[in-house]
Parts: C-alpha cells; sequence; structure tokens
C-alpha cells in the first residue's frame, strides 16, 4: 500500500462546479497534513494546510478524518484557473526534518 | 525575487558529462532539499540538510552528489547519469523548529528540468 494514495484523475469540471479530492495516507502516526497545487511545468506551491478541526479558505475547504485516515479538499464555485495538479502531503510522523510525503497528485481540469 | 532560486532552468547533458545544479534560498530558513519528480510519480525526497548537515540520504545512487556550503546555498553535483534520470529536480527550504505541526511547509523553487542523453 503507498504511504499517500491519490485518485490521478483527471477530474473535468464545468466552470462553477464544485468538485472533492481525497486523499488516503497509511501512517496512523501522522500529525501534519497538507494540500500543495502544482501549475503543469511549475513548482509545487501550499494550498493550505489541513486541521483536525477542518479549515477553510475561501473557495477551498480542507478535511481530515483520522479514524478513516484520510483528507478531502473541497473547490466550490470552481474556476477556469483553478486547473492544476492538487498534491496531498502527509507528515511521517517522526521528529526528524523532511518528513513529508507526497502523493501522486489529482488533476483537475476546469472548462469554461 | 522569489524566495528560492534554481539555475539552470533546463540542462541537457549526456551520459558523459558533469553538471551541477545550483539553488540559493532568501527566506532565512534553516533546511533544504533536493526532490526528483518523474513524470506521473510522486515526488521523492533525495537529500535534506538541516543546518548545513546532512540528515537524509535516500538511498540516492552516487552519481548524485549534494552540497551544502551554508544554510543559503545547495547545489546538485551530476555525473556519469543515466537516461533514466531524466526528471523535474526541485529545490526547496522550510524553517525547521522541531515543533513539528505546521513547521513543515516547504517554498519550492522553480525547478531544473533536466534530459539526459
Amino acid at each position: 500500500r503507498k504511504e499517500v494514495e491519490q485518485d490521478p484523475g483527471p477530474f473535468n469540471v464545468p466552470e462553477g462546479a464544485t468538485v472533492a479530492f481525497n486523499c488516503t495516507y497509511s501512517n496512523s502516526a501522522s500529525q501534519s497534513f497538507f494540500w500543495y497545487r502544482q501549475d503543469c511545468r511549475k513548482e509545487p506551491k501550499l494550498l493550505m494546510s489541513v486541521y483536525s478541526s477542518g479549515n477553510e479558505d475561501g473557495r477551498f475547504t480542507a478535511q481530515l478524518n483520522r479514524a478513516s485516515q484520510y483528507i478531502s479538499l473541497l473547490i466550490r464555485d470552481s474556476k477556469l484557473s483553478d486547473s492544476a495538479t492538487y498534491l496531498c502531503v502527509v507528515g511521517r510522523g517522526s521528529s526528524n526534518t523532511g518528513k513529508l510525503i507526497f502523493g501522486q497528485g489529482t488533476t483537475l481540469q476546469v472548462k469554461p | 525575487e522569489t524566495g528560492v532560486t534554481q539555475t539552470p532552468r533546463h540542462l541537457v547533458m549526456g551520459m558523459t558529462n558533469k553538471k551541477s545544479l545550483k539553488c540559493e534560498q532568501h527566506l532565512g530558513h534553516n533546511a533544504m532539499y533536493w526532490y526528483k519528480q518523474s513524470a506521473k510519480k510522486p515526488l521523492e525526497l533525495m537529500f535534506v540538510y538541516s543546518l548545513e548537515e546532512r540528515v537524509e540520504n535516500n538511498s540516492v545512487p552516487s552519481r548524485f552528489s549534494p552540497e551544502c556550503p551554508n544554510s543559503s546555498h545547495l547545489f546538485l553535483h551530476l555525473h556519469t547519469l543515466q537516461p533514466e534520470d531524466s526528471a523535474l529536480y526541485l529545490c526547496a527550504s522550510s524553517q525547521e523548529t522541531g515543533q513539528g505541526f505546521d513547521n513543515e511547509k516547504l517554498f519550492f523553487g522553480s525547478g531544473t528540468q533536466l534530459s539526459v542523453l
């Protein structure tokens, strides 16, 4: 089983749609969770951290389910500019530096 | 000025060449990383330097040799690479406080797209 698993997609949605991505992780000791966004041929950029209580940033909502070991990202009112690959990132749960594990990414295409 | 700058952006090299990738961070961070991103694969951590000490080396072949002369600069020296080493190489930095959650945010450079012929 992969440490961090995502559906690669692509998810093709029309503008204005609501879309949700899930990500599962295998290490129950993981304590930190993030969503990164990566545009084609560009570097990943932090989109948002994921907190235990869930958190929202504008049209984006992230949630964590520790019991089932998955995190989700919900995008409301999709824009063309949301088209990108969304990377699920999970901490290993150790105290060492460099302890983030990246998922393969889920590709989103928003169509006019 | 971006926080993490990488050069070159693109590199084509033969299997017998020696080249170096350079990374510089302007964020005052204390940890720097090299990642490899191959097509349709997750980012793979190659090397980590924390306070200029190498703290992780993920079984990377010896044809990749990192160097961290100070907390702001990181190099990846390449020699006798193989075609399967063709990938996007990303440098990143972070501020590690040892307190775990939310202190692990990575800031990436724009990457070097490497092609080995």
